[in-house]
Formats: structure tokens, sequence, C-alpha cells
């Protein structure tokens, strides 16, 4: 059962360099999330997805963009990384508009200098 | 806005001890609780859930209970493993929402539990 797949796993930038991170998730789930989590924050949501077509901005979604390509993929992209921005982010899926329990990829370690 | 408060560690503890790591929520509606714990180098696993007042969640051992009147959900384990050492993270998710506001889980900032043999 592969669940949640994020690529890439680790990933360094330069400063104003672009990348997507890639999310997708085979469980037929409606609500996909992006997360980062840096050191004694926790986990920050900076995006999500309540159905296929639709997305909304997180508590941090500044410096990012989002697609949700269609119910099994999720993409965020950074446009001009930002030191800033290294972090390791999680994507994560659920059931039900986020009621019941998300489900985690393994998160893309991301370092921009 | 929904918060949810942890004690951040490290706590370190000796195996075969009694653990709790305590976990108190702020939230406008009904929510549902959770705990899930990170291994290094992975991602998130849910660990316990608990959707309504005075359920208890439990799973490997652990136990946490939805005290409403509190408003905490304390996690338990009554003789920990080395194996136990992660990083935990209580988190809640609302429920009942009619519309505006945020989807997704709110977390707290996770503890670091460290179990030495």
């Amino acid at each position: 059962n592969a669940g949640v797949t994020q690529t890439p796993k680790f990933q360094v930038l330069k400063t104003g360099q672009s990348m997507t991170l890639q999310c997708a998730q085979d469980m037929n789930h409606n609500s996909m999330y992006w997360y980062r989590q840096d050191p004694g924050m926790g986990l920050r949501l900076i995006y999500y997805s309540a159905s296929e077509g639709t997305t909304d901005k997180g508590e941090v979604p500044n410096g990012y963009n989002v697609s949700r390509l269609n119910k099994r993929e999720f993409s965020l992209r950074l446009e001009s990384a930002a030191p800033s921005q290294t972090s390791v982010y999680f994507c994560a899926s659920s059931g039900d508009r986020g009621r019941t329990e998300a489900f985690f990829g393994q998160g893309t370690r991301l370092t921009v200098v | 806005g929904d918060s949810v408060t942890q004690m951040e560690g490290p706590v370190t503890l000796s195996e075969e001890a009694f653990l709790t790591i305590n976990c108190t929520y702020t939230a406008t509606g009904y929510p549902s609780l959770f705990w899930y714990v990170q291994y290094p180098g992975e991602g998130l696993q849910l660990l316990l859930k608990a959707t309504k007042a005075d359920d208890k969640g439990s799973n490997k051992g652990f136990e946490a209970t939805y005290r409403k009147e509190t408003t905490s959900f304390h996690l338990e384990k009554g003789s920990v493993q080395v194996s136990d050492s992660a990083v935990y993270f209580c988190a809640l998710s609302e429920r009942g929402r009619s519309g505006g506001g945020a989807d997704g889980l709110t977390f707290g900032k996770g503890t670091h539990l460290i179990i030495q043999p």
C-alpha cells in the first residue's frame, strides 16, 4: 500500500531558484494538505485542497503556490526560493475535510542556500 | 483560533518507566483529537484518536482520554521501551464547521521522547 508518496526526498536549492514538490495519494481522499515542519514550531499548514479543483491558504502561504492537478495529485511550488523556506515539507491527505485522521508522506527535506 | 499546547521536552525516561505527555487544546467547536508519532527520518503516523468527550483512544500500549471539562488529551503509557523514542504530536481537527476557516489539523509543537535502556 503506497498511501501518500512525495518526491523528491531531499533537495538543495540556491536562493532564487524554483522547484515543485510532488505529492500523490492512492486512497481516494478528497482533502490534501501541505505542511512545513520547523524545529520548535511543530507543523504549520501552508495550503490545502478540500476537493479536486479547489485550493485554499493555510497559516503560512506566502512564497508558495499549489496545484490540485486531479484527485490524486497535489503539488507545491516555490517560485523563488529563500533561505527562510529551508524546512521539511509534508504532504497529507484525509477523507472527510480533515475531520478524520490524516495520512502523511515521508517528507521532503529542502535546504535553500 | 484553534490551538494545541503540549510539553516540548526533551523528555528522558528509563525503560519501563511510566509516561505522561500533557496536551491541552483550545477550539471553538467540537474537535476530534489525535496523537501522532514521528520516528527519526520518517513522516507522521497516527498513534491514536478520540472523536468525542470521554472517548479513550488506545494503541500499542498508549492511551489518551478526551476530557472536555479540562480541554485535555494527555498521552500515557504504563511501561515505555527504547523503541518508543520518537517525537509525539498532539493535534486537533474541528468537526461541524459550516464553512469558512481552514481545514486540516492544528498541531502542538511536538514532544521529543528519549528512552534510555
